[in-house]
């Protein structure tokens, strides 16, 4: 079964400072999926970005970026320009093959805390 | 969050009562599925569905029941509320059972407390 381990339970950030949070992933598959949500305290998730296994080029949008370090089996999270509305739950997440279908497997999650 | 939606927001029930959570999306996905989320463990599959008429366990199935009457609603059946099922609710759906990029739509998450 596929593993997705986020290290940092807290992080905090200056405003406008760059911040990386933590993924690594284990799996066996060749072919996967990489997702970045955020989940703020109004509880919605929102997706942030995404990398293919076998994209070559490290995903971005806009101020977030994910450094996919496949051989480490780490997909990291960058996040630019830190601003208090980043202030938020961030959860990696995996695509899982299933026998009829694909769920995604979460890690724990990082609260990250943007102080101005 | 635009096109799934899920109801209600929030809800208590007392242990042995029985609901429906909600979902319903507007976008003709195939693939639709629950998942729960609980402190330090991210999000979990409870059960999914690849259309109409076919639904099967996730991860966390037990005191769960769906079915899939239309393409459109996927509800998620209490049977016998306990408090272990506290938690808080997530319906996702997507274009295909290939989850890529950016396709996968959740719902706003139904906050459930069993007392």
């Amino acid at each position: 079964a596929q593993k997705i381990t986020q290290t940092q339970p807290g992080m905090f950030v200056q405003e406008k400072e760059a911040v990386t949070l933590d993924c690594t992933y284990d799996t066996s598959d060749q072919s996967y999926g990489l997702f970045w949500y955020k989940q703020p305290s109004s509880g919605e998730m929102i997706f942030l970005i995404y990398q293919g296994s076998y994209d070559e080029q490290n995903a971005t949008e806009g101020r977030y970026s994910l450094n996919f370090q496949k051989a480490r089996k780490s997909a990291n999270l960058v996040i630019s320009a830190s601003q208090l509305g980043d202030s938020a739950m961030y959860f990696c997440a995996m695509r899982e093959a299933l026998e009829y279908g694909n769920k995604l497997v979460f890690g724990a999650g990082t609260i990250l805390r943007v102080k101005s | 969050n635009a096109g799934v939606t899920q109801t209600p927001k929030f809800q208590v029930l007392k242990t042995g009562q029985s609901m429906t959570l909600q979902c319903a999306q507007d976008m003709n996905h195939e693939y639709m599925s629950w998942y729960r989320q609980d402190p330090g463990m991210g999000l979990r599959l409870i059960h999914y569905s690849v259309g109409a008429g076919i639904t099967d366990q996730g991860e966390v199935p037990n005191g769960y029941n769906v079915s899939r009457s239309t393409t459109e609603d996927f509800p998620l059946r209490l049977l016998s509320a306990a408090p272990s099922q506290t938690s808080v609710y997530f319906c996702a759906s997507s274009y295909s059972v290939g989850y890529s990029g950016n396709t996968i739509y959740f719902g706003e998450g139904s906050w459930l407390t069993v007392v």
